[in-house]
């Protein structure tokens, strides 16, 4: 069974840091996916990554996907208040496409 | 596009009393998934469709039933609601494939009383 875990969980950064979230997952898996979710809120589809040494960029959150550690990391280059909100990650249990969710980090950036 | 529709967005209900979550996408998309969250845990998969007609109980499925007639609708049906069916739920599609995530609906937010 599929285990995804995200540390860390609450993240209170300045704006203008850098920051990792890691996102660590215990069976084989050659995807993994982000979203991000604004409060009360739903949640948004950031990043697919669907091979070993996958890297995805948009603005300031660069993902990328190592298989062979099964992590995979969402980097915040100079974060902005913007980018606060919860993300999480997503891995496939077995294949298909169902997803099992990490429990998510809460990310606040203060001003 | 309308995407993902979930109806109602906020819905109180007693204890044994029963409803209907209702959820549209006009996206033609085969797959369909339930959701709950709870806070600090993540999302849980209620029930999945993998296309009308066809469905698949995932992590929680209990307490709770699905179906799907047609490509469009994944209601999902809560009998005899109890406190531990208090969350937030999600209805998500996607087209199939690894190459897409999901696209999720705005919500429902429930609390059984």
């Amino acid at each position: 069974e599929l285990k995804v875990e995200q540390n860390p969980l609450f993240l209170s950064m300045q704006e203008g840091k850098n920051y990792t979230i890691y996102c660590n997952y215990s069976t084989t898996s050659d995807r993994l996916y982000w979203y991000r979710q604004d409060p009360g809120k739903s949640l948004e589809s950031l990043f697919v990554l669907l091979s070993n040494g996958a890297v995805k960029q948009e603005g300031r959150l660069m993902a990328s996907l190592d298989t062979k550690a099964r992590l995979s990391t969402l980097h915040i280059t100079a974060a902005v208040h913007d980018l606060s909100a919860t993300y999480f990650c997503a891995g496939p249990p077995g294949g298909g496409n169902k997803l099992v969710f990490g429990a998510g980090t809460i990310l606040r950036v203060k001003s | 596009n309308a995407g993902v529709t979930q109806t109602p967005k906020f819905r109180i209900l007693k204890i044994g009393q029963s409803m209907t979550l209702q959820c549209a996408q006009d996206m033609n998309h085969n797959y369909m998934y339930w959701y709950r969250q709870d806070p600090g845990m993540g999302l849980k998969l209620i029930y999945y469709s993998v296309g009308a007609g066809i469905t698949d109980k995932g992590e929680v499925p209990n307490g709770y039933n699905v179906s799907r007639s047609t490509t469009e609708d994944f209601p999902l049906r809560l009998e005899l609601a109890a406190p531990s069916q208090t969350s937030v739920y999600f209805c998500a599609s996607n087209p199939g494939g690894t190459n897409y995530g999901y696209t999720f609906g705005s919500g429902t937010r429930l609390t059984v009383v």
